[in-house]
Formats: C-alpha cells, structure tokens, sequence
C-alpha cells in the first residue's frame, strides 16, 4: 500500500502570509496526486488533481507542484476563508490513501 | 444542479450490519466511479472503498480494516451507490461521505455512523 506523509501537521498563519504544505508518497505515483480542504461541518473540496490543475473556481493563490513522491501545496496570501485542514491523497493504485492532514489555523 | 445525498446512518451495537445509500443527480451516474470515504471523530479522511463504472469493468476495491466486512455496489438504474456494512466494529465511527470522480471533485454531506453498546 502507498502511504502518504504530510508535513506539517499543523501551522498557525495569519491573512496574507504564504504557505507551503509538503505531502511525500512511500512510493513513485507519477502525476495521481490530488489535494483537498476540509472545514468542519462541510463537505472536503478539491482544490488540484493531477498535481497542479487547478478544479474549478478554486482561487489562483492555490497552486500545486512535485513529481515522482514529493509534492507541494502552496497558497499565495492567505484569506480568511482558507483556514482549515488540508489533505492530499495519491489516486494512483488502490487503496486510495490520504495524508494525514494539515490543520492551517490564525496565528 | 450536481449533488449527491447519503443516508442510512444511523446509531448501531457492534456486530451489527447497516446500509448506506447514496443518491446521485446532475452528471452521468453510469460513466462515474464512485468511493466512500469517512472520517472518524477527531481522525483524518479516510478511503473506505470505490466501485467504478460499468463501462471500466465495475471494478471493486476496498480499504484493509473494511475488506471482508463491507460490500460496496451500485445500482445505475437508480443513480444510487450503497455501502453494506455487516460486523461493524466501534472503531468504524465516522461520517461516511460518498465521492465520486477519479479525483473527488463531487462529494455528499455525509452520513454518521456510530457504532455503541
């Protein structure tokens, strides 16, 4: 099985700050890497598939990069909307596996 | 308008079975593959299973805790995909969220699942 490892696992920031969320797969997923947000009591969003596409209507302070096992989230100046735990998750072979999360919180 | 409802969650003994459902509508139920995902009290997201589209070969794949235990199927008649969930164990607490997409780009609100004597 793939198992995804997030880093961090929690950062406090404040709005307008950049950030940068890594996700490192146990093993090569070429490019099946997708990257989510979850608040509490909503449904997770997808933010990026396939490492760097953007899903619709997700802002372009969001990008994505990486290849092979290592990826990268990065969100270009904060909003207060964006406060809230990130996963990635390899859709590359099954079991599909999530990373652990990162809980972005205000500093 | 896109959406997808779970429902059949519920308060369960464990060893106990139950059936999750759930309704799809506004994109073409047949072409989709379709997952459960859940998502412990306090826990991260976690893959349960998938089923994909008839024309992909309705391939099944499942979680190892769930493997043996639940059976995922769909029925495209109905745009409903389902979750059996037989022998439940306390550790399979969670709100259980349907997604579909190769990446899950259409998820449900979730039903919750908790398993208690």
């Amino acid at each position: 099985d793939i198992q995804m490892t997030q880093s961090p696992s929690s950062l406090s920031a404040s709005v307008g700050d950049r950030i940068t969320i890594t996700c490192r797969a146990s093993q090569t997923i070429p490019t099946y890497l997708n990257w989510y947000h979850h608040k509490p009591g909503q449904a997770p969003k997808l933010l990026i598939f396939a490492v760097s596409n953007l899903e619709s209507g997700v802002p372009s302070r969001f990008s994505g990069s990486g290849s092979g096992t290592d990826f990268t989230l990065t969100i270009s100046g904060l909003q207060p909307e964006d406060f809230a735990t990130y996963y990635c998750q390899q859709s590359y072979s099954a079991p599909l596996t999530f990373g652990g999360g990162t809980r972005v919180d205000i500093k | 308008e896109v959406q997808m409802v779970e429902s059949g969650g519920g308060l369960i003994k464990p060893g106990g079975s139950l059936r999750l459902s759930c309704a799809a509508s506004g994109f073409i139920f047949s072409n989709a593959w379709m997952n459960w995902v859940r998502q412990a009290p306090g826990r991260g997201l976690e893959w349960v299973a998938r089923i994909k589209s008839k024309p992909d070969g309705e391939t099944i794949d499942y979680a190892a805790p769930v493997k043996g235990r639940f059976i995922i199927s769909r029925d495209d008649s109905k745009h409903t995909v389902y979750l059996q969930m037989n022998s439940l164990k306390i550790e399979d607490t969670a709100l259980y969220y349907c997604a579909t997409g190769r990446a899950f780009d259409i998820w449900g609100q979730g039903t919750m699942v908790t398993v208690s004597s």
